[in-house]
């Protein structure tokens, strides 16, 4: 079985501080991808990354960078000097090689005040 | 392109009625997927296509529920009778490979 966990449920930050979001996860295939999604207030899910099972490079991509760590089943992604716009839900998920269905995270809800 | 298409965006129906929700994915992709999303449970899988084939509709909560593509630019999903509990944002979502593209969802309420 596959489980995604995100256990911070709420981030409130100041403007221009940096905010990690923690994502943990749970699977016995050796090969799956783990995604990152932000749900603004507006409702959409927007894609922002994809890393599959076997690359474990850090990313940085402007502002946000997600660190993987296989050796914790971690993907955790930090959004630097944070901004109002950054409010929004963000969504870990994964899924296996074959089948791309993916089980997401409970959601963290990050709120960046001016 | 326009990225994936739902319709409507929000459906306001009486228990008991028939609801058919709409999605048009992104030209060029073989997987499509029904999501619905709840405070209580989240971001749910419901059904999965690829090439227009229903491969997994463990989702599906029920018999009162039903999904068809009937070719490679249209889907839907059907309640039949609605019901309260049904109140969601149902998404679709369409890939070429493992990422997943998402509409705007349809917001759907029951009264």
């Amino acid at each position: 079985a596959q489980k995604v966990t995100q256990a911070q449920t709420e981030i409130s930050v100041v403007e221009k501080e940096d905010v990690t979001l923690d994502c943990v996860y749970e699977t016995r295939d050796t090969t799956y991808y783990l995604f990152w999604y932000k749900q603004p207030p507006s409702g959409e899910l927007v894609f922002l990354i994809r890393r599959n099972s076997f690359d474990e490079q850090n990313e940085i991509s402007g502002r946000y960078s997600w660190n993987f760590q296989k050796s914790t089943s971690s993907f955790n992604f930090t959004i630097t000097a944070s901004q109002v716009v950054d409010s929004a839900v963000y969504f870990c998920a994964l899924d296996r090689s074959n089948d791309y269905k993916l089980s997401f995270g409970a959601g963290t809800t990050v709120t960046v005040r001016a | 392109d326009a990225g994936v298409i739902q319709s409507p965006r929000h459906e306001v129906t009486e228990m008991g009625q028939e609801v058919t929700l709409r999605c048009k994915p992104i030209s060029g992709h073989n997987s499509l997927f029904w999501y619905r999303q709840t405070m209580m449970r989240g971001l749910e899988l419901l059904i999965y296509f690829n090439n227009n084939v229903p491969i997994d509709d463990s989702g599906m909560p029920e018999d009162r529920f039903s999904a068809k593509m009937p070719n490679a630019s249209f889907s839907t999903l059907k309640i039949q009778p609605s019901e309260p509990r049904d109140s969601a944002v149902y998404f679709c979502a369409s890939s070429p490979g493992p990422e997943a593209f998402f509409g705007q969802g349809t917001r759907l309420t029951v009264v």
